[in-house]
């Protein structure tokens, strides 16, 4: 599976959108791209995954790149439950076991 | 939603015991389950995928005769830690997925073990 970069960490302030990107140069045509996020002492949760166009669910928005190089997670108005560990990582849905490989992922603190 | 359990949550063990730990699939049919492991500040490790009915594939470097996967039917799929020591002492979450490989991964809340 094509690896993802994600900054170590991030900061946000409760109540204001947040960003959090994903650089992923060698992502292949079959390669979906998933997010999923990570509270303390608990399983990842899904949150939005897309393949070239941009998408939007109840808990977020993920912008693509043209090119699929890289990607944003868009957290429209941050929580303070919204803090957690978020991973992103590309799928090949085309394969036979669609395994999920996660990367170090991105701590995103909220501050209050 | 989807909704994965894990059995127990905790479990506190001696060195050279074994530890089972179940992974539920509650309101759908998993035909693949995913283990991972997880030690402190690290990220999930892949574990093994097993599918309905038959063998486990185990990742590099996990060994399969100390990490037992059964996966007998499409709602539970179990991992034993055999002759655990304190260096498997770990975080073990598990996933399921429903029939197709594009299908959403759904995450179970973990297990944490530690061996004393």
């Amino acid at each position: 599976d094509a690896k993802t970069t994600q900054p170590n960490s991030m900061e946000s302030n409760e109540e204001e959108p947040v960003h959090l990107p994903c650089n992923h140069s060698t992502i292949s045509g079959t390669d979906y791209i998933h997010w999923y996020r990570q509270l303390p002492s608990q399983g990842p949760e899904y949150v939005i995954h897309g393949l070239t166009s941009n998408v939007n669910n109840r808990m977020a928005s993920l912008a693509i790149a043209e090119d699929r190089k890289s990607s944003t997670l868009i957290l429209h108005r941050a929580t303070l439950r919204d803090a957690a560990v978020y991973y992103c990582i590309l799928r090949d849905d085309g394969g036979s076991q669609g395994n999920l490989i996660f990367g170090k992922g991105t701590k995103l603190s909220v501050k209050p | 939603g989807a909704v994965v359990s894990q059995h127990p949550s905790w479990v506190i063990c001696k060195s050279g015991t074994s530890v089972k730990i179940e992974c539920r699939s509650l309101d759908f049919q998993a035909t693949t389950m995913f283990w991972y492991r997880q030690f402190p500040k690290q990220s999930l490790m892949l574990m093994a995928t097993s599918n309905e009915g038959s063998k486990a594939t185990y990742e590099q470097g996990v060994e399969k005769d100390k990490f037992l996967i059964n996966h007998a039917s499409l709602t539970l799929s179990t991992l034993t830690v055999t002759s655990a020591h304190p260096e498997d002492s770990s975080f073990y979450i598990c996933s399921a997925r429903k029939l197709r490989t594009q299908e959403t991964q759904y995450f179970g809340p973990g297990t944490r073990l530690l061996v004393l």
